[in-house]
């Protein structure tokens, strides 16, 4: 059973450009949760989505951050007109749900690390 | 307001047993969890408590005490493959938003 697959690995974008982040789920889960991991800082939420909905966007930037996770697909995280200050690895995690269980942990993808020049 | 802590860093030696804390203020609690971070690497997952007491899973062992916002870590038997982050979360009373520390950074030294 593959983990959780995020691409690209490393990414490297001039200000002013866009950046698209994919992750895909493991398999069987439909839930998606995107963190953002700044240098000496801990991991920090961004948004909750199931398919083709986002359930939870409270930690997500005002301005020129979005995301989606169609109902085919890779959930991608984007960041419009890049500046230096977005630079960090980014976190994909899924899980297969969050009722039923008394708890369902959340399963990491390697991540995407994101350098602006 | 929401806030983990936890210390920074911490250093100890093969064969060696280490406890790291975390405290934790938040709105509300639906759990604790205990991830391992190699440096580059993704959290993997260690430890959940949602219920006060002692889990114990092999060389790790965590610990919660709800009335008190405390949590820690054991792990025995250190190797030196255990050096890495370990981050404690707490999930918040929404049920699904992970609240993480900052990480403390263990050492392992032969």
């Amino acid at each position: 059973n593959a983990g959780v697959m995020q691409n690209p690995r490393h990414l490297v974008r001039r200000r002013g450009q866009e950046a698209r982040l994919r992750c895909s789920p493991m398999k069987g889960h439909s839930h998606v949760y995107w963190y953002r991991q700044l240098p000496e800082e801990g991991l920090k939420f961004m948004v909750y989505l199931q398919k083709e909905n986002i359930i939870d966007e409270s930690g997500m930037p005002k301005e020129r951050f979005s995301a989606e996770f169609p109902k085919e697909g890779p959930s991608i995280l984007r960041i419009q007109q890049v500046v230096r200050g977005d630079s960090a690895a980014y976190f994909c995690a899924s899980s297969p749900g969050t009722s039923g269980r008394a708890h369902y942990e959340q399963y990491f993808g390697p991540g995407t690390r994101l350098t602006v020049t | 307001g929401q806030n983990i802590d936890q210390p920074t860093e911490m250093t100890a030696t093969e064969g060696a047993i280490v406890q790291i804390n975390c405290t934790y203020q938040t709105s509300g609690f639906n759990g604790l969890f205990w991830y391992q971070q190699h440096a580059g690497e993704a959290p993997t997952f260690l430890s959940y408590n949602v219920l006060d007491g002692l889990e114990e899973k092999g060389r790790f062992s965590s610990f919660l005490s709800r009335s008190k916002g405390y949590s820690y870590l054991l792990l025995k038997e250190l190797q030196m493959k255990d050096s890495a982050s370990y981050l404690c979360a707490v999930r918040d009373q929404a049920g699904t938003a992970l609240i993480f520390g900052k990480g403390t950074t263990l050492s392992v030294s032969s």
